[in-house]
């Protein structure tokens, strides 16, 4: 089956600095993506998402990239701050059916 | 305010003892999950639901039955939990038939199985 993972487990940033969040799927024809932010103890929080015949959305203080050619998804987080410290999740979707998830990194912010 | 709501949060039980997690959504959303969260093993689908009376297998669905007889509630069971279903679970929602939009998440509930 597919998978969805993640570059790095852990990401530490000082506050202020821009995150980058990286997250690689194997499934071509997944055509929905999404991240999460789950602090602890909570459910996972929808950050921001993107369909494929987009390359590029942007939110508040967060961006998503998707390169369909690497199959490579990223998130940044434009001026860190330590509320953004969490773990992130990146998922694709399985058709309709469901969303699969990558395994999470956890930011960690810096003062 | 719009929600997902699990009870009870924090379950500790005895092997083989059935048991029902609720799960519920106050904005009469479609499509409703399940999911098992893992250390390093990331959230796992257990089942999931397009719609009333129609439900299906996730990628983890041995040990678990769920029933979707109103289109709010998407109660998961355990017949006969083990110590390997201990986990947090996690119950989603979301808007459309389908699972290639925004889910919404519950709070998590936290269950060990002795």
């Amino acid at each position: 089956g597919e998978s969805v993972g993640l570059h790095l487990p852990t990401l530490s940033v000082q506050e202020g600095d821009n995150s980058i969040i990286n997250c690689a799927y194997s499934n071509s024809a997944s055509d929905y993506f999404i991240w999460y932010k789950q602090e602890s103890g909570k459910g996972p929080q929808f950050i921001i998402d993107i369909r494929s015949n987009m390359d590029k959305r942007q939110g508040q203080r967060v961006t998503v990239l998707l390169n369909k050619t690497v199959k490579h998804l990223s998130l940044q987080i434009a001026a860190t701050q330590p509320g953004d410290s969490a773990v992130y999740f990146c998922a694709e979707n399985e058709g309709a059916q469901k969303l699969v998830f990558g395994q999470g990194t956890r930011l960690t912010i810096n003062p | 305010e719009a929600q997902v709501t699990q009870n009870p949060r924090y379950l500790i039980t005895v092997t083989g003892k059935k048991l029902t997690v609720t799960c519920s959504q106050n904005m009469n959303h479609e499509y409703m999950s399940w999911y098992r969260q893992d250390p390093g093993l990331g959230l796992r689908q257990i089942y999931y639901s397009m719609n009333v009376e129609v439900t299906d297998k996730g990628d983890v669905p041995e040990g678990y039955k769920v029933s979707r007889k109103e289109k709010r509630n998407f109660p998961l069971i355990l017949e006969s939990p083990s110590p390997n279903q201990t986990s947090l679970y996690f119950c989603a929602s979301s808007p459309l038939a389908g699972a290639n939009n925004e889910q919404f998440f519950g709070p998590g509930t936290r269950l060990t199985v002795l």
